[in-house]
This record gives structure tokens, sequence and C-alpha cells, in this order.
């Protein structure tokens, strides 16, 4: 079976750094393009960045910030945070897939707050 | 960037029909946005039901369906059952980046 566990949120002050990890297992993980998605308490769904080959990419609301990376020798699926905002308050979900491969999986998520 | 838009909320009848639509500021949704459909039950994570337009995942239910139609992209529920009273989101994809419209809570009364 697909398992995605994220873990590395918590409580943060703004201008701070998180780094959150995604570990994956019961697929072939250098294979597929993996994605962040994050829901803010109460609100919509918002990408925040997706891995695919070599390229990366980032919504405009968290470029220049978050750096995404994977270390395909672990299966696991990183997101760097830096220069944390109070906006940036949400549950971070690890998605399989992204460009060229289907989103399917989810994470259940990793809370991160903001907060002074 | 690009705004999706999609119908704050609908309700359908049990064993009703209920089409959501999805649609996007810069014009009609095409296929090359890769349209995607989710549902997202209160305190759970978000579960994948049409990629591709029209595209389903194995555990994606019979009734549901997608297509394009009117400049849109839609998902269609027929027959509605209790346990699909949820909120859905679709995303579109615009070169190099992803947006999702800003759900909708489907309520089955």
């Amino acid at each position: 079976d697909v398992q995605l566990l994220e873990s590395g949120g918590g409580l943060v002050q703004p201008g701070g750094s998180l780094r959150l990890s995604c570990a994956a297992s019961g697929f072939t993980f250098s294979s597929y393009a993996m994605t962040w998605v994050r829901q803010a308490p109460g609100k919509g769904l918002e990408w925040v960045s997706t891995i695919s080959g070599g390229s990366t990419y980032y919504a405009d609301s968290v470029k220049g910030r978050f750096t995404i990376s994977r270390d395909n020798s672990k299966n696991t699926l990183y997101l760097q945070m830096n220069s944390l905002r109070a906006e940036d308050t949400a549950v971070y979900h690890c998605v399989k897939g992204g460009w060229g491969t289907p989103f399917d999986y989810w994470g259940q998520g990793t809370l991160v707050t903001v907060s002074s | 960037q690009a705004v999706v838009t999609q119908e704050p909320s609908l309700t359908v009848s049990p064993g009703g029909t209920v089409t959501l639509t999805c649609g996007s500021n810069t014009g009609a949704v095409t296929s090359g946005h890769y349209p995607y459909w989710f549902q997202q039950k209160p305190g759970q994570a978000p579960r994948t039901l049409i990629y591709d337009t029209s595209n389903k995942h194995s555990w994606t239910p019979a009734r549901f369906s997608g297509s394009l139609l009117g400049g849109k992209a839609t998902l269609t529920l027929s027959g509605a059952q209790p346990e699909d009273e949820a909120e859905y989101y679709c995303l579109l994809s615009y070169n190099g980046v992803c947006v999702f419209g800003g759900g909708t809570k489907l309520t089955v009364l």
C-alpha cells in the first residue's frame, strides 16, 4: 500500500525556519513527481510546490522562501521553509504526483503554526 | 496569477444528480489545464477523484464523472449518496503553476 507520512511541523516564530519531511513507501519513489499542498485552518487548498525530475515549481506566495527537494535513496521528500510568515500557518500535505504523473495519494499532513 | 472559480455551495437530493463547475479567469478551461477534482470530508485529507479532465482512480465511485462543458471543467455526481456530502475542489495547471478553486460545499439533503 502507498503510504506518505509527513513530519517536521510545529510552532515557529515569524521569520524562522522549518524543514518538513515526507517519508514515502509502497511505490517506486524515484519514478514519480511529488508535490506539497497546504490548507490554512478553515480555508481551502493551496498548491505550494512540485518536484518533477530535475525541475522544481513554486507558488508565487512561497517562491524565494521555500525549497522543495528529495532524497531518492531515502524515499523522502522535503520542504525547507525559510522567512516564515503568519500566513504560512497551515496543514502541509505531501501528495504523490505532479507534472507528468497524476496526483493520486495524499498524506494526512503536518501542522505548521507561525506565531510569536 | 490565475483565479479558478467554483460554486461556493450546492445541494442535491439523495439519488439525485448535480454538476459542479470549475472556471478560469484566463478563458476557457481546456484539456491542457489537466483538470483535477478532489473530495475532502471534515477532518480528513483530500482524496483525488478525477484527473486529466475525466480519468478516474481505482477508488473513484462510478457515480462521479468529469468532463469539459461550456468552457469549464465539470464534475457530475449521478445518484448522490449521503456519504458524498463533502467539500469538492478543482485544480487547474497553468505552465508550471497549479491553482486550486475555492471549493464547493456539497450538501446531500
